[in-house]
C-alpha cells in the first residue's frame, strides 16, 4: 500500500529557509517520480517542481526557479523540498505526489499524495 | 503556458442530480495529458480521471471524463452525498510541466 508521509508543520519568519520532507513506503522508490505542489488558505493548486528518484533529475516551475531546491535520499525513500527567501505569501500547504507511472518525465497524473506540511510565514 | 479555466466556479446541486464541470485551455493540448481531482476540505486532492477519460484506481463509475482540444467536461451522472467537493483540472504535458485550473466548488443546494 503505497503512502506518502510528510514532515510536521512550520513556522518561519520572512527571508527564512524551509524543508520539508515526504517519506514514501509501500512502493519501488528509485521507480517513479515525485512533483510537489502547493496551496494557499481558500486558495487552488500550484505546482512548485518535480524530482525524479531515479536520477535525481528536477524541473522546476519557472516562478519557483533559483528559490526552490527538490533532493531525494534514495537510502531512506525520503524526498526533500527546500524553500529560500520565505515570503508571508508563501504560507500554504506544501504536498508531495507520486507520478502515476514508472520512469516517467514528470509529465504525468499524480495519484498518491502526502498528507500535507502546513507552512506558516509570519513575523 | 497553458492556462486552464474552470467553470462554474460554483456549482449548486443536490444528490441525485447531474453535475457537469467544465476545463477550458488556453491553446490545444493533447487529451492525454488532461487529468480532474477531487478534494474535500482539509484532505488532499484525490486523482480521479487521467488521459481526460480514463478512471483512476477505485473511481466510481458515475465519473466521466471527455473532451478534447481545448474544451473538457467532468461529467457526475448522479451526485452521492460524499461526491460535494472542490475539483480542480490538471494539465501535465508541457513546459512547465504541471498546471492546475482554479477550481470548480460543487456544493449542496
Amino acid at each position: 500500500q503505497v503512502h506518502l508521509v510528510q514532515s510536521g508543520g512550520e513556522v518561519k519568519k520572512p527571508g527564512a529557509s524551509v524543508k520539508v520532507s515526504c517519506k514514501a513506503s509501500g512502493y519501488t522508490f528509485t521507480g517513479y517520480g515525485l512533483s510537489w505542489v502547493r496551496q494557499a488558505p481558500g486558495q487552488g493548486l500550484e505546482w512548485l517542481g518535480w524530482i525524479s528518484a531515479y536520477t535525481g533529475t528536477t524541473n522546476y516551475a519557472q516562478k519557483f526557479q533559483g528559490r526552490v531546491t527538490m533532493t531525494t535520499d534514495t537510502s531512506t525513500s525520503t524526498a526533500f523540498m527546500e524553500l529560500r527567501s520565505l515570503r508571508s505569501d508563501d504560507t500554504a500547504v506544501f504536498y508531495c505526489a507520486r507520478d502515476r507511472f514508472a520512469y516517467g518525465s514528470g509529465k504525468d497524473a499524480l495519484d498518491f499524495w502526502g498528507q500535507g506540511t502546513m507552512v506558516t510565514v509570519s513575523s | 503556458e497553458i492556462v486552464l479555466t474552470q467553470s462554474p466556479g460554483t456549482l449548486s446541486l443536490s444528490p441525485g442530480d447531474r453535475a457537469a464541470l467544465s476545463c477550458r485551455a488556453s491553446q490545444s493540448v493533447s487529451s492525454t495529458y488532461l487529468a480532474w481531482y477531487q478534494q474535500k476540505p482539509g484532505l488532499a486532492p484525490r486523482l480521479l480521471i487521467y488521459g481526460a477519460s480514463s478512471r483512476a484506481t477505485g473511481i466510481p463509475d458515475r465519473f466521466r471524463g471527455t473532451g478534447t482540444g481545448t474544451d473538457f467536461t467532468l461529467t457526475i451522472s448522479r451526485l452521492e452525498p460524499e461526491d460535494f467537493a472542490v475539483y480542480y483540472c490538471q494539465h501535465y504535458g508541457s513546459s512547465p510541466s504541471i498546471t492546475f485550473g482554479q477550481g470548480t466548488r460543487l456544493e449542496n443546494k
